[in-house]
């Protein structure tokens, strides 16, 4: 199966950009989405097509996809944020992998 | 806006299997993909199978293929997710979710917690 590769923590203070990088073997080629997931809730679509936004999500959450590596930046990070974000490579309907998520921790 | 309601709580002995239901409202639900994740404490989320509209496709995950089954329900707009020979490593919160057509999983049910304890 498809592996992805996330740090496992990431810090920034309030206001900070905070960048959490998703790795895989041309990862370029794949779509990639985010998702964030405050604890005790379902998560959530952030960006789908390595870049774009869902209705409702906020400007601050952008990202980028190229070579081997994927980027999701949260720019102006704000408190809410504080929550475990992942990946995804969108291969096929049915070739699904996550990554093994991130802790962003806004100090 | 399609809503996907999932069953509520289960606490399984270790062999026994359970049925995890996602409902979901909106009358083109038969037209969808289902996708199953999950994830156990403190581990990521895990990709565990898919079933096609039709329900007579499915794809899992090579870690559940032989204990995973995914079937649907028209009349009802359920799908349904039956795990076997649950272990004590099963225990997580199940969800299921709809693929959107550009990519992404949205919405996502609201989690089924499975308890797996002697």
């Amino acid at each position: 199966s498809y592996e992805l590769t996330q740090p496992p923590s990431v810090s920034v203070s309030p206001g900070q950009t905070a960048t959490i990088t998703c790795s895989g073997g041309e990862l370029g080629d794949k779509y990639v989405c985010w998702y964030q997931q405050r604890p005790n809730q379902s998560p959530v679509l952030l960006i789908y097509q390595d870049n774009k936004r869902p209705s409702g999500i906020p400007e601050r959450f952008s990202g980028s996809n190229s070579g081997h590596t994927a980027t999701l930046t949260i720019s102006g990070t704000q408190a809410m944020d504080e929550a475990d974000y992942f990946c995804q490579a969108w291969e096929s309907i049915t070739d699904q992998a996550f990554g093994g998520g991130t802790r962003l921790t806004v100090l | 806006q399609v809503q996907l309601v999932q069953s509520g709580a289960e606490v399984k002995k270790p062999g026994a299997s359970v049925r995890v239901s996602c409902q979901a409202s909106g009358n083109t639900f038969n037209n969808y993909y289902i996708h199953w994740v999950r994830r156990a404490p403190g581990q990521g989320l895990e990709w565990m199978g898919v079933i096609n509209p039709a329900g007579v496709a499915t794809t899992s995950a090579e870690n559940f293929q032989g204990r995973l089954t995914l079937t649907r329900d028209a009349s009802t707009s359920t799908v349904y997710m039956d795990l076997t020979s649950l272990k004590s490593d099963d225990t997580a919160v199940y969800y299921c979710a709809r693929p959107k057509g550009t990519g992404g999983f949205d919405p996502w049910g609201q989690g089924t917690r499975v308890t797996v304890s002697s």
